[in-house]
C-alpha cells in the first residue's frame, strides 16, 4: 500500500456525463498531481498542487477541473469528455515541490468514454 | 517532443538472464534520473534512481548504467525473475523543480 488512495478504480461515463475522479493521501505530503496514463505514451502531467494551490497546469482542456480543497485530497472533475480520453488517470503526492522529491502514485482510475 | 526516449517498447526474457533497458534525452538541464515499476493494476513506484556525478548505481539485482557524454542511461536486471514481470518507466528531471519527463515504458515479460 502506498499511502495514496483513488477511487473508483473504474468508471466508464457518456460524453455528456459529469464525473469526479477522488484522491486521498495518507503520507502528510504537501505536494499532490495529477497524470494521465495512455498506451505507448510517456505518463502526462496534467496538474499540481502544493499546499492547496494550483503550481502548474499543463495545458490540460477545459474539460477537466482540479480540486484540492486540503493538503490531504484531491479531485479530477469530468465534464463532456471525449473518447479520447479514455485513458489511466493517476494521482500522485510528494513531500514537497521542492527538487527531485519521490513520486508516490496510487493504483489509478481506469476511465472509459463511450 | 519527448523528452526522453526509452527502448524497446517490450521485452521477453528467460529466467535467470539479464533485462536491459535503454533511455536516452537531449535535455542537459536533466540531472536526476529514476525508474519507475509498475504491475497491473497498480501504480508506478519508485525503484531506483541516479544523478551525474556517478556512473553506476546497483541496488540488489538492479542497476543503473549512465553514461553522460552520450545523455543516455539504462537500467540492468540481473538474474530476471518472473516477479519482475512489470512495466518499466525511466524518467528525468531538471535540477529546479519537480518535474518528470517519462519515457513510454518497457513491458518486461520473464518466463520460466
Amino acid at each position: 500500500e502506498t499511502g495514496v488512495t483513488q477511487t473508483p478504480r473504474h468508471l466508464v461515463m457518456g460524453m455528456t456525463n459529469k464525473k469526479s475522479l477522488k484522491c486521498e493521501q495518507h503520507l502528510g505530503h504537501n505536494a499532490m498531481y495529477w497524470y494521465k496514463q495512455s498506451a505507448k505514451k510517456p505518463l502526462e502531467l496534467m496538474f499540481v498542487y502544493s499546499l492547496e494551490e494550483r503550481v502548474e497546469n499543463n495545458s490540460v482542456p477545459s474539460r477537466f477541473s482540479p480540486e484540492c480543497p486540503n493538503s490531504s485530497h484531491l479531485f479530477l472533475h469530468l465534464h463532456t469528455l471525449q473518447p479520447e480520453d479514455s485513458a489511466l488517470y493517476l494521482c500522485a503526492s510528494s513531500q514537497d515541490l521542492t527538487w527531485n522529491e519521490k513520486l508516490f502514485f496510487g493504483s489509478g482510475t481506469q476511465l472509459s468514454v463511450l | 517532443q519527448q523528452q526522453v526516449k526509452q527502448s524497446p517498447q517490450s521485452l521477453i526474457v528467460q529466467k535467470g538472464g539479464i533485462s536491459i533497458i535503454n533511455c536516452a534525452y537531449e535535455n542537459t538541464a536533466f540531472d536526476y534520473f529514476p525508474w519507475y515499476q509498475q504491475f497491473p493494476g497498480k501504480g508506478p513506484a519508485l525503484l531506483i534512481a541516479i544523478r551525474p556525478d556517478v556512473s553506476e548505481k546497483k541496488e540488489g539485482r538492479f542497476t543503473i548504467s549512465f553514461n553522460k557524454s552520450a545523455k543516455q542511461f539504462s537500467l540492468h536486471i540481473m538474474d530476471s525473475q518472473p516477479g519482475d514481470s512489470a512495466t518499466y518507466f525511466c524518467a528525468a528531471s531538471p535540477i529546479t523543480g519537480n518535474q518528470f519527463y517519462f519515457g513510454t515504458g518497457t513491458s518486461l515479460t520473464v518466463i520460466p
